[in-house]
């Protein structure tokens, strides 16, 4: 069974850097054709995909978002980071965690519940 | 950046009758490679389909899925309750992997 976890500050102030972690279960992030992506959900608002990172290490962001973003794994650990630097109140959303598969193109088939951060002085 | 356009916005319907629901691409993003998420308030969303057409894991078959190139569509063919949710398309050809904005499915 593959489940996601997602973790971190329920609160940042703005100007801060958020890291997030994502704990996984049930699939190897060393495996060929395995992908972690991270996606953002403003109160009421769409899905945003923020960022991807593959088992050959390969990084993937949003174009907006590129220069404030950072994905990193630790294999042995089972998790992938997500750090965004200089919070702002828009930056306030659910964050989700999810797993990425396929063969050529990767698309996600299980998510994380979400955590909720509040970027707020 | 592919932009997705979901259409309807939204779409009031009974339970009972089909639902047809649009995603457009700005660019073609290279083969079918289009998912369909379901949302319901309060939870994360759920793969519905993938490759455009193909079905996922314990979905069932009034859910189907058409579309290549530029034009996808999402039909539920005969809406049940649980069906009323928040719909969206997902591109994940070409990165960045972009979402559509969402239809929301509503009891009429």
């Amino acid at each position: 069974q593959v489940t996601l976890r997602e973790s971190g500050p329920a609160l940042v102030k703005p100007t801060q850097t958020l890291t997030l972690t994502c704990t996984f279960s049930g699939f190897s992030l060393s495996t060929s054709g395995m992908c972690v992506s991270w996606i953002r959900q403003p109160p009421g608002k769409a899905l945003e995909w923020l960022a991807r990172i593959d088992w050959d290490d390969d990084e993937f962001y949003d174009t907006s978002l590129r220069t404030r973003l950072t994905i990193s794994k630790d294999t042995s650990k089972n998790q992938v980071a997500l750090t965004m630097t200089n919070m702002d109140p828009v930056d306030t959303a659910t964050y989700y965690c999810a797993r990425a598969v396929g063969g050529y193109a990767y698309y996600i088939d299980v998510w994380g519940k979400g955590t909720t951060v509040t970027v707020s002085s | 950046e592919i932009v997705l356009t979901q259409s309807p916005g939204t779409l009031p319907l009974s339970p009972g009758e089909r639902a047809t629901l649009a995603c457009r691409a700005s660019q073609s993003f290279g083969g079918s490679y289009l998912a369909w998420y379901q949302q319901k308030p309060g939870q994360a969303p759920r793969l519905l389909m993938y490759g455009s057409s193909s079905r996922a894991t314990g979905i069932p078959d009034r859910f189907s899925g058409s579309g290549s190139g530029t034009d996808f569509t999402l039909t539920i063919s005969r809406l049940e309750p649980e069906d009323f949710a928040v719909y969206y398309c997902q591109q994940y050809g070409r990165s960045p992997y972009t979402f559509g904005q969402g239809t929301k499915l509503e009891i009429k």
